[in-house]
């Protein structure tokens, strides 16, 4: 079965620095996701990532603080800039390969804990 | 507004007792719906899915779902819980929107097993 791989898998950050987190896919996907897992909490939807494009962010998140890349079917990037305590989470990646609706699956997740 | 909800925060069974975790779901359509397992420090497992036909699922490691449109639940069970089954189970529903398309999770369930 394809892989979804992310880096790094966990990080310890200082407060106003920002983070770029990888989502690498073994064969190309139709879309890409990035979720935040607060502690505790379930899964909140940061965007949909776009190939070439800007992705569409969910309300309450903005591309300024959270800019995500997408280059090909295969890879995107999120980044967790000038980060506070209030950032610390687990931060997911999640891809379907058919045509939506499908099957969401989901990459280990990054843990990011900001000082 | 449509939403999911798991109504049980925690539940707590001894190993080899049933098990049923409860999901409910709001939309005027029948929804594509999913159960994710997240053990420690891991990502999301898809355990099932329910997208039409059967509405009683079989999925991964002994658990099955069965959808009830007239109590709009797509509750998790399973016959005999294993030490290993301790971990969160989130219930997940596609929604097809105006503006897109998007995975809704319920709150999630966190399972404890006692030997």
């Amino acid at each position: 079965s394809a892989v979804i791989s992310q880096k790094p898998s966990r990080d310890i950050c200082q407060r106003g620095t920002s983070l770029t987190i990888q989502c690498q896919v073994d064969s190309q996907v139709t879309m890409m996701f990035w979720y935040r897992q607060q502690p505790g909490q379930s899964l909140t939807l940061i965007a949909t990532a776009n190939q070439g494009s800007e992705a569409t962010y969910e309300s309450g998140f903005v591309i300024d603080k959270f800019p995500i890349s997408r280059p090909n079917l295969t890879f995107s990037t999120l980044t967790v800039s000038n980060m506070s305590p209030e950032d610390s989470s687990i931060y997911l990646c999640s891809v379907v390969w058919g045509r939506v609706p499908d099957t969401q699956y989901f990459g280990p997740g990054t843990r990011l804990t900001v000082l | 507004a449509q939403s999911v909800t798991q109504p049980d925060i925690h539940i707590t069974v001894s190993e080899g007792a049933s098990l049923e975790l409860r999901c409910n779901y709001s939309y005027g359509a029948t929804p594509y719906l999913f159960w994710y397992v997240q053990s420690p420090g891991q990502g999301l497992q898809l355990l099932l899915k329910y997208f039409s036909g059967d509405t009683l699922v079989q999925g991964i490691k002994g658990f099955e779902a069965e959808f009830k449109r007239s109590q709009s639940s797509f509750n998790l069970r399973k016959p005999s819980v294993h030490w290993s089954d301790a971990a969160e189970y989130f219930c997940a529903a596609f929604i097809l929107t105006g503006g897109g398309n998007k995975l809704t999770f319920g709150t999630g369930t966190q399972l404890k097993v006692e030997l």
